[in-house]
């Protein structure tokens, strides 16, 4: 059973390009999560999905950031006009629940390096 | 705003030490779980508590939830090289949809 995957692992991109972001769920997981970690720094939630829906928000720029899980398909973080200090390490994790019944599991990470 | 906060945020142990990280809200909290990160990789599930005032052990590893469901500790005996890495506190406000991560405790064991 294959666990969350996200691609790319890596991502380069200039100031003003746009970034995407894909976050593939473990199998049976409907709930989706995207955080951002800054180096040496913690975990910051950005928004929670389920499929088709935007549950929670409340963690995400207003502006230049959004996100999409459809129906079909991986769950898409995009960035748009991106800046240095969008520079940093961006995590989904999917569960199998709400979080607060059941663990979250991690995917491997995209770090995002803005030239 | 919802904060978590943890401390101490870097800790440095000779191999055999034992090692404590605490976990403080500012609001009461449904649950509270528990993640490991080793260096360059991604968090990872240790465990959640619910219950007010609950204890669980895994091996050398304790957790607790306090009585007030507002603070949690971790405590590791006799640390060893494969505990190295960062534990992060998570908990979920009563009411709220989503998780809030603490900021982390970064645990280095001298060999």
């Amino acid at each position: 059973n294959a666990g969350v995957m996200q691609n790319p692992r890596h991502l380069v991109r200039r100031r003003g390009q746009e970034a995407r972001l894909r976050c593939s769920p473990m199998k049976g997981h409907s709930h989706v999560y995207w955080y951002r970690q800054l180096p040496e720094e913690g975990l910051k939630f950005m928004v929670y999905l389920q499929k088709e829906n935007i549950i929670d928000e409340s963690g995400m720029p207003k502006e230049r950031f959004s996100a999409e899980f459809p129906k079909e398909g991986p769950s898409i973080l995009r960035i748009q006009q991106v800046v240095r200090g969008d520079s940093a390490a961006y995590f989904c994790a999917s569960s199998l629940g709400t979080s607060h019944t059941y663990e979250q599991y991690f995917g491997p990470g995209t770090r995002l390096t803005v030239t | 705003g919802q904060q978590v906060m943890q401390i101490p945020q870097y800790q440095h142990v000779q191999e055999g030490e034992d090692f404590t990280t605490y976990c403080n809200s500012s609001t009461t909290l449904s649950n509270i779980q528990w993640y490991k990160q080793r260096p360059g990789g991604h968090p990872v599930f240790l465990i959640q508590l619910v219950k007010s005032g609950e204890v669980k052990k895994q091996k050398r590893l304790t957790f607790q939830f306090g009585e007030a469901k507002k603070n949690s500790s971790l405590h590791i005996t006799a640390t060893q090289t494969t505990d190295v890495g960062t534990y992060f506190c998570a908990g979920r406000p009563t009411g709220a949809n989503n998780l809030f991560f603490g900021t982390g405790t970064r645990l280095t064991v001298i060999p």
